[in-house]
């Protein structure tokens, strides 16, 4: 079944607490990207990739880190999460011309 | 870059009744503009999407138009239906960086029976 996959999908921890959260598609898709949703401001991209060891900030890249090591997975890394990263975080993949698809989701609680 | 306002944040619609949701782009060759709904505590998916070269695009109950002179999107729900209730997200994107979404910031859909 083809899929994104994210995990953890919830996830409470405390400020300065290094955490990774990881993503993984299985279509073999040369772009992922990492977005944040909070409410009233819709889906905001934190970082992309185009294929692999390519990556490159979206509109929101303060405070998060990423890698593309290998095509199917692109992890999100919070070196020293902020109360600020509290929010619904979203892994999504595609190729060119092809629909985006999106993961189930993280919802993050920084304390 | 690309800005992407969406109109309106919060739609309320008797069941039944037409939706109608406008989006406008600031970025003249952004080219493509999908539509995704979001239904409470699920991921965004997919819904329709229309590319700069065509000015309607139909599916069923769904319709969306573009306007390329005036930059701006619409999506049409017709005959809504309770099932309609989500948040529903227009987006765009350019051709050069075609896998780079712009998304508007939502409307929250309400179908009441």
């Amino acid at each position: 079944e083809a899929q994104v996959t994210q995990n953890p999908r919830y996830l409470i921890t405390v400020t300065g607490k290094k955490l990774t959260v990881t993503c993984s598609q299985n279509m073999n898709h040369e772009y992922m990207s990492w977005y944040r949703q909070d409410p009233g401001l819709g889906l905001r991209q934190i970082y992309y990739s185009m294929n692999v060891e390519v990556t490159d900030k979206g509109d929101v890249p303060e405070g998060y880190k990423v890698s593309r090591k290998e095509k199917r997975n692109f992890p999100l890394i919070l070196e020293s999460p902020s109360p600020n990263q509290t929010s619904l975080y979203f892994c999504a993949s595609k190729n060119r011309g092809e629909t985006q698809y999106f993961g189930p989701g993280t919802r993050l609680l920084v304390l | 870059g690309e800005n992407v306002e969406q109109h309106p944040s919060t739609l309320s619609v008797q069941e039944g009744d037409s939706a109608v949701i406008k989006c406008t782009y600031s970025d003249s060759a952004s080219n493509y503009f999908p539509w995704y709904k979001q239904e409470l505590g699920k991921r965004p998916q997919l819904i329709i999407d229309i590319r700069s070269n065509v000015g309607e695009k139909k599916d069923q109950r769904i319709a969306v138009t573009l306007n390329k002179t005036a930059k701006h999107f619409s999506l049409h729900i017709t005959e809504t239906q309770p099932e309609d209730s989500a948040v529903y997200f227009c987006a765009a994107s350019r051709r050069a960086s075609w896998g780079k979404l712009q998304f508007g910031a939502g409307t929250q859909v309400v179908v009441t029976p």
